[in-house]
């Protein structure tokens, strides 16, 4: 049984570049979220989709969007990249939020995206 | 908006000791869950231990327990018979039961083992 699987492992881009982080979410999970975790830092909600749509949102701005396919693979965009968007980008994959419930999530290894 | 602190920055322990693991964080739910997660060099979080907020008694796995304390918000965790490989950053992190159930992590202690 597969894990969370995020690719690339590794990225390096130029400043006001596009960059499309991908994440396969474990099997029989359908909802997958975002964080990005700066270097010596804890990790930082971005955002979370399942049903194939945006259903929360942290505190990053529209620069960074988002997809959720039929498969329940997702995909993370950063336009415009700057060098603060400089991070671990982690992919974590849970079943849908249910009130009353902790549904478990297991986390991919990681994009590490170094911008220059 | 939920806050998680974590205020010791690094730890270090000497293999086969004790070590705790202190956490604060801030809320005005009543209803959320509490977890400690690993992350080894690997990057991968690993989940540690976890604790909801609705039970009173501690939660343990194995070498690893937690001393929630709901009132004084306090979520510490107590690493016994440390081992090398328990070697890592640790993360305390936040659950809301309301909210998409996202998770709020603190800033992370670096834990050392020494041999």
């Amino acid at each position: 049984d597969a894990g969370v699987t995020q690719s690339p492992t590794h990225l390096i881009k130029t400043r006001g570049q596009q960059v499309t982080l991908r994440c396969s979410p474990k099997s029989g999970h359908d909802t997958v979220s975002w964080y990005q975790q700066a270097l010596g830092q804890g990790p930082q909600f971005i955002f979370q989709y399942y049903e194939e749509e945006e259903r929360q949102r942290g505190n990053f701005p529209d620069r960074f969007s988002g997809h959720q396919f039929p498969n329940y693979s997702s995909e993370l965009n950063v336009n415009a990249l700057l060098l603060g968007d400089s991070a671990l980008y982690l992919c974590a994959s849970s079943l849908k939020p249910r009130q009353g419930k902790n549904t478990e999530a297991f986390f991919g290894q990681g994009t590490r995206l170094t911008v220059v | 908006a939920q806050t998680v602190t974590q205020s010791q920055p690094e730890m270090s322990v000497q293999e086969a000791e004790t070590v705790t693991l202190s956490c604060t964080y801030d809320t005005s739910e009543s209803d959320y869950y509490l977890f400690w997660y690993k992350q080894p060099p690997s990057r991968q979080m690993i989940l540690v231990i976890r604790q909801e907020a609705y039970k009173q008694q501690n939660a343990t796995e194995n070498r690893f327990s937690v001393n929630f304390q709901k009132a004084a918000k306090s979520f510490s965790l107590k690493i016994s018979d440390s081992q090398l490989g328990d070697a890592a950053m640790y993360f305390c992190a936040y659950r809301s039961d309301n909210y998409g159930q996202n998770f709020v992590f603190g800033p992370g202690t670096r834990l050392s083992v020494l041999p």
